[in-house]
């Protein structure tokens, strides 16, 4: 079955600490994965996908193939950070698979 | 561009009820979806479309039905609402063509079944 998993549901951090927001998938085959996130009264939207191995506001994602995870990853966490952050897969009909999100709280 | 517009914003039904979420994007794009989010959950696709003319069920179509007579608007109906579609509804749309791109939401409309 394909699926995405999002262990926590909530993840707090002081500023300045490093983040990592976890996400394992179950898929067979070549994984497309993508990280999008919610912002306090914004919309969903994209973050960052494994495909352009990009680096956006600091955060990072790799794909680990082994470990079936793309765990997104941040070195030092701003307060401008905290949102909902959901890992999504897309599936072997070209659609996405939500994760349940984790909730990013960074204090300062 | 306003891009993914929902309309209402927030709507209480009784169970029984009628009622068509409204969602359009002004981006030329060829791929629409409705999602539902559920406290707790992840996004649950309930239909989709890849162009004027065709939709075609996700993993949660019962009790809704939609349309897409317009590249534009893919309105999304609940016939006989049920306290169990009390959820926070997504629309979204995607412009796809060899690599897979990404998908625009729009803001949400809140729905409650009584």
């Amino acid at each position: 079955a394909q699926r995405v998993t999002q262990p926590e549901k909530l993840l707090s951090v002081f500023k300045g600490a490093p983040v990592e927001l976890k996400c394992n998938y179950s898929y067979s085959g070549s994984p497309e994965l993508f990280w999008y996130v919610q912002y306090s009264r914004q919309r969903l939207q994209l973050l960052l996908r494994h495909i352009s191995r990009e680096s956006i506001k600091g955060f990072t994602a790799d794909l680990n193939k082994g470990e079936t995870s793309f765990h997104l990853k941040k070195p030092f966490a701003q307060e401008e950070d905290s949102a909902m952050y959901y890992c999504a897969l897309e599936d072997n009909t070209d659609k996405l698979i939500f994760g349940t999100g984790t909730r990013l709280q960074v204090f300062p | 561009n306003a891009g993914v517009t929902q309309t209402p914003k927030f709507r209480i039904l009784k169970i029984g009820q009628s009622m068509t979420l409204q969602c359009a994007q002004d981006m030329n794009h060829n791929y629409m979806y409705w999602y539902r989010q559920d406290p707790g959950m992840g996004l649950k696709l309930i239909y989709y479309s890849v162009g004027a003319g065709i939709t075609d069920k996700g993993e949660v179509p019962n009790g809704y039905n939609v349309s897409r007579s317009t590249t534009e608007d893919f309105p999304l109906r609940l016939e006989l609402a049920a306290p169990s579609q009390t959820s926070v509804y997504f629309c979204a749309s995607e412009h796809t063509g060899g690599a897979r791109n990404e998908q625009f939401f729009g803001p949400g409309t809140r729905l409650t079944v009584l």
